[in-house]
């Protein structure tokens, strides 16, 4: 079967660093995405890892380590506006290629 | 350009009632996606539209579901008979073509259509 894992809720102060951590398991596992959803809103794309390493792009960045089933999210210079749910997705070629979600991690951040 | 639209924003209904949701794709996305959000709850996949191909409906959870999709356009989700468990957000994405190793399109959403069941 298929399962992502990442924790519900993290919380961290206004010009910190944080780190949402994803696991999966999914033996057609082929890329990790990330998307962020305010409250109300509809998810909007962060980024995509197809291959092992660091992406960033600004204040964000994804890391994947294939080997580990493992990759995290990582938000520097937090402000008050990245306060959101954070999910990660799996996409996965026994499904088509399609994304598979992970149930979303709540970012608090306090002042 | 115009992002993808989604009609009602908001849609209260008695149980056993039918309701149809609307979805308008990015123009030129090949690929559309229903979901499904429950409060607090990630994103559960309905079904899915490429191009011409036969959709994939391997989310849907009952037979209650079906949802259509003209050409490359517009997009129904119909929910007959519905249940107080179908109270969610639905939510309609598009992208570019998917199904191919080579490449990822992110996906694009919709605002979704929150459905209350009473």
């Amino acid at each position: 079967g298929q399962s992502l894992e990442q924790p519900s809720e993290v919380t961290a102060v206004e010009g910190a660093i944080v780190q949402i951590n994803c696991t999966y398991q999914t033996s057609g596992f082929y890329g990790l995405s990330w998307y962020q959803q305010h409250d109300g809103g509809a998810p909007t794309f962060l980024s995509y890892n197809a291959l092992d390493g660091l992406e960033e792009t600004g204040r964000f960045s994804s890391f994947l380590s294939r080997s580990d089933s493992y990759g995290y999210l990582l938000l520097q210079e937090l402000q008050m506006k990245d306060s959101a749910s954070y999910f990660c997705a799996v996409r996965d070629r026994n499904s088509n290629y399609q994304l598979i979600w992970g149930a979303g991690t709540k970012l608090i951040i306090k002042p | 350009g115009a992002g993808v639209s989604q009609s009602p924003s908001n849609k209260v209904t008695e149980k056993g009632k039918d309701v149809e949701l609307r979805c308008d794709p990015i123009s030129g996305h090949t690929a559309l996606y229903w979901y499904r959000q429950r409060l607090g709850q990630g994103l559960e996949f309905l079904i899915y539209f490429q191009g011409n191909s036969a959709p994939d409906k391997s989310g849907l959870p009952s037979d209650r579901f079906s949802a259509e999709r003209t050409g490359e356009s517009v997009s129904t989700l119909t929910i007959q008979r519905t249940q107080q468990e179908d109270s969610a957000v639905y939510l309609c994405a598009s992208s570019l073509r998917q199904g191919l190793a080579t490449s990822y399109n992110e996906q694009f959403f919709g605002p979704g259509t929150r459905l209350t069941v009473l």
